[in-house]
């Protein structure tokens, strides 16, 4: 167990829609990263959150937005949803006890998009 | 775009050593060489890292060749467990606070 937790585990929807997935770091790490991890893009970084504000951007879609929140949980919105989306997305986060070289991921969001 | 290259997959006997390769040749003085691994559909998990010193910990050792171009990492005795994907990725120094690139990595099978 790494200490990171991301909700809901499965997430079935249909093309348009949004969605919301939620990522709770390890106790004191104040980077949140999210990464995608679909069959033919294999692990790409989309978007880092420190203490609050943006810190760095991958390739992240316009349509997908997110925001890390003074207790420090993180939220990545994904809107319009396209059949191509499908994919893990997985929230890592890192800077605390353990110091700033190890990113610990969570178990990761299944999104199907129908 | 992965500074490393890595073999796409290797096969290894159970109990026996993993020796998984990895070529960064143009890695610069102040880079890092990490290792993580994905066991299937899981979240990455770390496994060691190094400068240029070889590196052991709990769960490998971390060869690093003196002109630091390569490095392979070493699971002493394999598991059916170790079954995974494993990523080499080089890192800037006190670049703790910055996104990992991840390439194609290495898909390990540990057959019994």
């Amino acid at each position: 167990d790494s200490g990171v937790t991301q909700t809901p585990k499965h997430l079935i929807t249909a093309t348009g829609q949004r969605v919301t997935l939620r990522c709770s770091p390890r106790s004191g790490d104040l980077s949140v990263y999210w990464y995608q991890q679909s069959l033919d893009q294999g692990l790409q970084f989309l978007i880092q959150y420190y203490n609050g504000e943006e810190r760095a951007k991958g390739n992240i879609l316009e349509r997908f937005s997110a925001q890390q929140f003074p207790d420090l949980h993180s939220e990545l919105n994904l809107s319009s949803l396209e059949l191509g989306d499908s994919a893990l997305y997985f929230c890592a986060s890192s800077g605390g006890l353990a110091g700033l070289n190890e990113q610990f991921f969570g178990p990761g969001t299944r999104l199907t998009v129908l | 775009d992965a500074k490393t290259t890595q073999p796409p997959s290797m096969d290894c006997a159970e109990g026996r050593a993993a020796n998984l390769p990895c070529n960064h040749s143009t890695i610069s003085g102040n880079e890092y060489v990490y290792w993580y691994r994905q066991i299937h559909s899981q979240g990455p998990q770390y496994i060691i890292h190094g400068l240029k010193n070889n590196e052991t910990n709990e769960m490998a050792s971390l060869i690093i060749t003196e002109d630091r171009k390569s490095s392979t990492l070493i699971l002493p005795h394999a598991t059916l467990r170790d079954t995974a994907v494993y990523y080499c990725i080089v890192r800037e120094l006190n670049s703790g606070n910055t996104p990992l690139v991840f390439g194609k990595g290495t898909r390990l099978s540990v057959i019994a």
